[in-house]
């Protein structure tokens, strides 16, 4: 069976500071990892992913994701937060298994940025 | 840019009710999912499906729950006799070719 680990349920970070949320994944093939976002009252938007190859991923609004085998991680991190980041950031795993590709969630980070 | 779609946005209901939550995915997409968020808890897959059929499905979906395309271009998700426990967000996503799921905006359900 497949888990993520989100460390950190609430992250707060001052505007034009690094953001970096956590992500630990477990996974008996090799994963399909995803991060996603979720505004308030919204649904959930793709950020990046990571399938195979280059093991640093660029998604949208300036974060990036780096996959790290040896530590089974995912970290998101953005260089410079903004208020417009403040949300909530899901890490996903993808399960090949069974005809779909099912995700498995962590339980969210909630980011916030302060001026 | 295409998006999945989801009505009604909010549904109350007596414990008990029936209730059909739909959700139209992007077309020509061929893999469907139904999730759910209770609230302050994370996102929990409940079922997938395709080609028709439900591929595969957690402990969470019983006999109280059942999903179908009844049109080529719905997909629906139906409990039966809702309980109190079924208050959560529940969000549809589909899936293309690639291995990216694009989830729709949630259907937010109340049971009293």
């Amino acid at each position: 069976a497949q888990s993520v680990t989100q460390l950190g349920s609430h992250v707060s970070v001052s505007e034009g500071a690094l953001v970096l949320l956590r992500c630990n994944y477990s996974s008996s093939v090799p994963p399909y990892l995803f991060w996603y976002v979720q505004y308030p009252n919204q649904g959930l938007q793709l950020l990046l992913k990571y399938t195979t190859g280059a093991t640093l991923v660029k998604g949208i609004n300036g974060f990036e994701a780096e996959f790290k085998k040896s530590e089974t991680s995912f970290h998101l991190t953005k260089p410079s937060a903004h208020m417009s980041d403040a949300a909530e950031y899901f890490c996903a795993v993808s399960d090949l298994r069974g005809g779909g590709n099912k995700l498995t969630f962590g339980t969210g980070t909630q980011l916030k940025v302060e001026l | 840019e295409p998006e999945v779609t989801q009505t009604p946005s909010h549904q109350v209901t007596q414990m008990g009710q029936e209730v059909i939550l739909r959700c139209v995915p992007i077309s020509n997409h061929l893999y469907f999912y139904w999730y759910r968020q209770i609230l302050g808890q994370k996102v929990e897959f409940l079922v997938s499906f395709y080609n028709n059929e439900i591929s595969e499905k957690s402990e969470i979906f019983d006999d109280q729950f059942s999903v179908e395309r009844p049109d080529g271009s719905n997909f629906t998700l139906k409990i039966r006799s809702t309980k109190l426990e079924d208050s959560a967000m529940y969000f549809c996503a589909s899936q293309g070719a690639s291995e990216t799921q694009y989830f729709g905006p949630g259907t937010r359900l109340l049971v009293l």
